[in-house]
């Protein structure tokens, strides 16, 4: 069984959707969790941690549950520049991270 | 500010030919080090990471390895390339209170062996 699993999509969505992505893992023992975003042909970066309480910033909001092993992440009013592939991220004891193999979004006009 | 550079950007190599890619980091001390290697439509792969110098863990048995002569120095090699070694290497840095913060990547580099 893969570490992270996440749907890969793609998720086509109109502009101004709402979109969630989940992300599961099978470490119960996994320590912190995060978002990232990878533009075509760049580098993944930081997209946002998530807490245990979860957290939002503007239109993006993420959610864990522990109970359940999931992470989620969604956007709201989904803009053209939201257009990329989004990668879970769980860190586990001895600092190891595993990377879902991420879910691309296409917003289309 | 902390910064990580990777060079080069691109690199095409024929099959049997040395590989060496170079990563550092600026404004930190003893950061973790990593290297992926991101084949396309595919995700991330831990190739090696190291947690101080000389010290180097390695994730997939492969023809490549690594180094870490100095601190802020991550070094990724091989001897002789195959085919199935193109890819997008990323190097990428934490700060060994990792928890909150996550990775930070350097841009990559895009390998094509021919």
């Amino acid at each position: 069984r893969k570490e992270v699993e996440q749907d890969p999509g793609p998720f086509n969505v109109p502009e101004g959707a709402t979109v969630a992505f989940n992300c599961t893992y099978s470490n119960s023992a996994s320590q912190s969790f995060f978002w990232y975003r990878q533009d075509c042909r760049k580098e993944p970066k930081l997209l946002m941690s998530v807490y245990s309480s979860g957290n939002e910033d503007g239109r993006f909001t993420a959610q864990l549950n522990r109970a359940s092993q999931y992470i989620s992440l969604l956007i709201r009013d989904s803009k053209l520049s939201d257009s990329a592939t989004y990668l879970c991220v769980v860190n586990q004891p001895g600092n190891q991270f595993y990377f879902g193999t991420g879910t691309s979004l296409t917003v289309i006009p | 500010s902390q910064t990580i550079h990777q060079w080069p950007a691109t690199l095409v190599q024929p099959v049997g030919s040395p590989l060496s890619l170079e990563c550092t980091v600026e404004g930190t001390s003893n950061p973790n080090l990593y290297w992926y290697r991101q084949a396309a439509g595919r995700g991330l792969q831990l190739l090696f990471y190291s947690v101080g110098i000389g010290q180097i863990s390695s994730e997939v048995p492969q023809n490549l390895s690594a180094s870490r002569p100095q601190d802020r120095q991550f070094i990724l090699s091989s001897k002789k390339l195959l085919l199935s070694d193109s890819g997008f290497y990323l190097c990428a840095w934490s700060v060994p209170e990792v928890a909150i913060r996550g990775y930070t990547f350097g841009s990559g580099t895009r390998l094509t062996v021919v």
